[in-house]
C-alpha cells in the first residue's frame, strides 16, 4: 500500500472556522490532489500540487487554499468553513505526469461543518 | 476538458449472474482510462485502466473494460459477481499530455445472495 496519511480523519466544527487538512505521503511522489466526494458527484478535484510550492486550481476550489512547501506534505485549508463544505476529503498522490498516472489514496477525512 | 457520465447510479445483482457498468467519457484529446474500485469507508483504489494498445484490459479479480473510441465508452464487465464485489465503482479520465483525473459520479454495484 501507498504510503499516505490523512489527518485528522474525522472532525467536526462550526461554521465561520478555520479548518486544515493534512496529507502525508512517504513515497517521494511528485503530484499530489485534493478531492471532494459527496453522493450523486463522484469526485471532484479541488486543488493539485506538481512540486514544491507549486499548486493549480481543480473544478471546485472556490472557498479552499492549498499549501506545500515540502515534497511529503499538502495541506489543504478552509479559511471560513460553510455547510457546503460538508464532505469526504480524499488526497491523492501520483508518480509522475507521464506514464500511468494512477492515483493512489488516502484512508479519507470526513468533515461535518455545523 | 474532459468529462465522465456513468449511466447507473446504482446496480442490484445476484450473486453468480453477470453484470455491467457503463461509462462514457468526452474528451477532445487522447486520454487515458481508468476504473476505480471503493470499499465501505475505504478510500479508492485502481481496479484497472487502459493506456493504449489492446482495447480490452483485465484486472486480476475477474473484471475487464473494452475501450470503444468510436462510441466514447469504457464499460465494465464481470462475467459472475461474488457477495464480495459489492462496492461503489468509479469511471475516470485523464488527458495523455496532463495529470489531472476526472471522475464519474459513481456506480453503487449491490450483490445479492
Amino acid at each position: 500500500d501507498a504510503g499516505i496519511t490523512q489527518s485528522p480523519r474525522h472532525k467536526v466544527t462550526e461554521t465561520g472556522t478555520p479548518v486544515t487538512l493534512r496529507c502525508h505521503q512517504t513515497e517521494n511522489h511528485r503530484y499530489m490532489y485534493w478531492y471532494r466526494q459527496d453522493p450523486g458527484h463522484g469526485l471532484r478535484l479541488i486543488h493539485y500540487s506538481y512540486g514544491v510550492k507549486d499548486t493549480d486550481k481543480g473544478e471546485v476550489s472556490d472557498g479552499y487554499s492549498v499549501s506545500r512547501s515540502k515534497t511529503e506534505d499538502f495541506l489543504l485549508t478552509l479559511e471560513s468553513a460553510t455547510s457546503s463544505q460538508t464532505s469526504v476529503y480524499f488526497c491523492a498522490i501520483s508518480e509522475s505526469s507521464t506514464g500511468t498516472g494512477e492515483l493512489f489514496f488516502g484512508e479519507g477525512s470526513r468533515l461535518t461543518v455545523l | 476538458a474532459q468529462s465522465v457520465t456513468q449511466l447507473d447510479s446504482q446496480v442490484p445483482v445476484f450473486e453468480e449472474a453477470p453484470v455491467e457498468l457503463r461509462c462514457n467519457y468526452s474528451s477532445s484529446v487522447s486520454v487515458y482510462l481508468f476504473w476505480y474500485v471503493q470499499y465501505p469507508n475505504q478510500g479508492l483504489q485502481l481496479l484497472l485502466k487502459y493506456l493504449s494498445g489492446s482495447t480490452l484490459v483485465e484486472s486480476i479479480n475477474g473484471f475487464e473494460a473494452e475501450f470503444n473510441k468510436s462510441q466514447t465508452s469504457f464499460h465494465l464487465r464481470k462475467p459472475s459477481v461474488h457477495i464480495s464485489d459489492t462496492a461503489e465503482y468509479f469511471c475516470a479520465v485523464r488527458d495523455t499530455g496532463g495529470f489531472k483525473t476526472i471522475f464519474g459520479a459513481g456506480t453503487r454495484l449491490f450483490v445479492k445472495a
